[in-house]
This record gives structure tokens, sequence and C-alpha cells, in this order.
């Protein structure tokens, strides 16, 4: 069973840029999760998709960041202008439902110069 | 708003050493628990879920507990080899979201 794919794995971009990532999660997962991973931290959630209707993104600074699950299958997340505090792993997950074992990607280690 | 906290930060062993992970929650009211392992550079690779129903889960030299009541649950690591050196993360499932807790940098020497 192929895992969850996400690309770039790495992204090195200048503060005010915009920057997006992607997301293929495991085929028939119905929820899929981006998470911010800062370093020496442990992940927080972004936003969590189920199909492609948004569940919770109470924690996404909606400012800068965006996300879409067009077709509730892979999705993008996008940050436009990009501050140096977004440097961070972003971590794309999925479960097959809401509650259910999740399973991560690689991660795209993001650093803004 | 659900804190979890994982004690020791870091944590240093011989190898063949028996070790204990401890985390901890402060809203009992969860659906499950899952611990997690993070290599340098790596996503995460699941290791144990529990539910809540449940008191503790074993996969190889691996041993989850939960202990829903007290908002605790230890991770133990038998026989520990060089190759177990990671971040081990738990995190809990309100059912919608995992909260993590920051993670115990595990290193084996050998």
């Amino acid at each position: 069973e192929a895992g969850v794919a996400q690309s770039p794995r790495y992204k090195i971009i200048e503060k005010r840029q915009s920057v997006a990532f992607w997301c293929n999660p495991i085929s028939g997962h119905a929820t899929l999760y981006w998470y911010q991973q800062i370093l020496g931290q442990g992940p927080k959630l972004l936003i969590q998709f189920q199909n492609n209707g948004v569940v919770d993104d109470s924690q996404l600074p909606k400012d800068r960041f965006s996300a879409e699950r067009l077709k509730g299958v892979d999705s993008t997340l996008k940050i436009q202008p990009a501050k140096l505090e977004d440097s961070a792993v972003y971590l794309c997950a999925s479960s097959l439902l809401q509650g259910d074992e999740a399973f991560f990607g690689q991660g795209t280690r993001l650093t803004v110069v | 708003k659900q804190e979890v906290t994982q004690i020791p930060a870091a944590l240093s062993v011989p190898e063949g050493e028996n070790l204990v992970l401890n985390c901890s929650f402060t809203d009992s009211a969860i659906y499950n628990l899952q611990w997690f392992r993070q290599d340098p550079g790596k996503g995460l690779t699941s290791l144990l879920l529990i539910q809540s129903s449940q008191r503790e889960q074993t996969s190889g030299r691996l041993n989850a507990s939960l202990d829903k009541s007290s908002g605790r649950s230890t991770l133990y690591i038998a026989a520990s080899q060089p190759g177990d050196s990671a971040t081990y993360l738990c995190a809990v499932d309100h059912g919608n979201k995992l909260v993590f807790g920051a993670g115990t940098i595990l290193r084996v020497k050998s």
C-alpha cells in the first residue's frame, strides 16, 4: 500500500514570497490533515478535511495560509506572503475516517530567509 | 484546551536497557492515543494506537499503556537498540484531531 506522498521535500524562499505544498493521501482515506512542526515542538494542526470539506481550520492563519482539497483526494497548502516564523516542517497525514489511525507523509521542510 | 506533556525531554541510555517514556494529558475525554516515532528529517511513523477502552497495546519490544482517568500513558521499550534512537511523540485524539506532545529525544548508545 502506497503511503502519504508529499512534495517538495525541501523549499527555501525569501520572506514575502509565496510557496505551495502538495499532498496525496493514502487511497480511500477520507480524512486529510495538514500539520506544522516547528523545530523542537510537536506538530500542530493547521487544517483538517473530511473528503473535500473543511472540518477544522481554527489554527490556520487565514490572512496568509490557504488550503484546498478539490475532488476530495489530493490537497495543496499555500503560504502567501511567507514570514520568517513560517520556517517549519509541514506534515500531511490521512486516515480512513476521523478518529482512525493517522498515517503521515515525509513532510516538507520550509526555510524562510 | 488539551495539553500534552512528555517527560523526559531527552534520554540517553546504553544498549540493552529497558526504558519508559511518559506522556500526560489534561483532558481525559479522549477517543484514542497514538505513539509515533520520528527520525531526523523524516515524517512520523505510527508505533501503537490505544483506543480509549483499552489499557495497553503491544508490538514486538514496544508496550504502551493507557490510564485515561489519570491522564497518563507510558511507552515501554524492552532491550533497547541503537536503531531505536529517534524522537518519540505521543498524541491524543478527541475524534477530530491529534494533539501532540513535544516529544522525547531518545539516544541508545552502542
